[in-house]
């Protein structure tokens, strides 16, 4: 069964400052993978797909790669802002979506 | 339209009590997916329709019955549910089941049992 990891589990940075938050699949058989956002108590926000075949997604401020052959995904949030301040899931799409264990993100003003 | 929708918002019910879960959407898709979520948890998968077929049940205790009238309509009935079963269910769609296409998710119902 796929498994898939977030690290760190929780990150807390200023206002400005440039991250990037990782997810870890052990499962390289995916079709694609895609990142989420979600807000307390709310739904989930698609912010990017990528697909398998495809390396690396921008969107405004983020990025987000993929490397299937290592089991990796990274987003990168530029210049972040306290509105950014949510836990991002990620999600191996296989057979099923699988999602990551998340990352809360707190930027502090 | 990239807009998934579900009722009621929050839902506090009994242990003795039967409630309807709705989500609808309108983009023409033809899959549509029931989640859990507990708290601080990511979401898991409960059910998968697939042109207004039932293709996966993940284990659900049949206390809850998920029910598919038309393409555009996905219900979770829930009867003689338990307190662990409190949590946050999503809904979600996608143009079909399979797994290239993205997943478009509704805002949830925050459901309560006592």
């Amino acid at each position: 069964k796929q498994e898939v990891t977030q690290i760190p589990a929780a990150l807390s940075v200023p206002e400005g400052e440039n991250l990037v938050l990782n997810c870890s699949f052990t499962d390289s058989a995916i079709y694609n993978l895609q990142w989420f956002r979600q807000d307390p108590g709310k739904g989930l926000t698609s912010l990017l797909l990528i697909q398998s075949s495809q390396r690396e997604q921008t969107s405004g401020r983020l990025n987000a790669s993929l490397d299937k052959s290592s089991g990796r995904s990274t987003l990168y949030i530029a210049a972040s802002q306290p509105g950014d301040s949510a836990t991002y899931l990620c999600a191996a799409h296989g057979n099923q979506f699988y999602f990551g264990t998340g990352t809360s993100l707190t930027v502090i003003p | 339209d990239t807009e998934v929708t579900q009722t009621p918002k929050h839902l506090v019910m009994g242990m003795t009590n039967k409630k309807s879960l709705k989500c609808e959407q309108h983009m023409g898709h033809r899959a549509m997916y029931w989640y859990k979520q507990k708290a601080k948890k990511p979401p898991e998968l409960m059910f998968v329709y697939s042109y207004e077929k039932l293709s996966i049940n993940e284990s659900v205790p049949s206390r809850f019955s998920p029910e598919c009238p038309n393409s555009s309509l996905l219900n979770l009935h829930l009867h003689a549910l338990q307190p662990e079963d409190s949590a946050l269910y999503l809904c979600a769609s996608s143009q079909d089941s399979q797994a290239r296409e993205t997943q478009y998710f509704g805002p949830g119902t925050r459901l309560l049992v006592l």
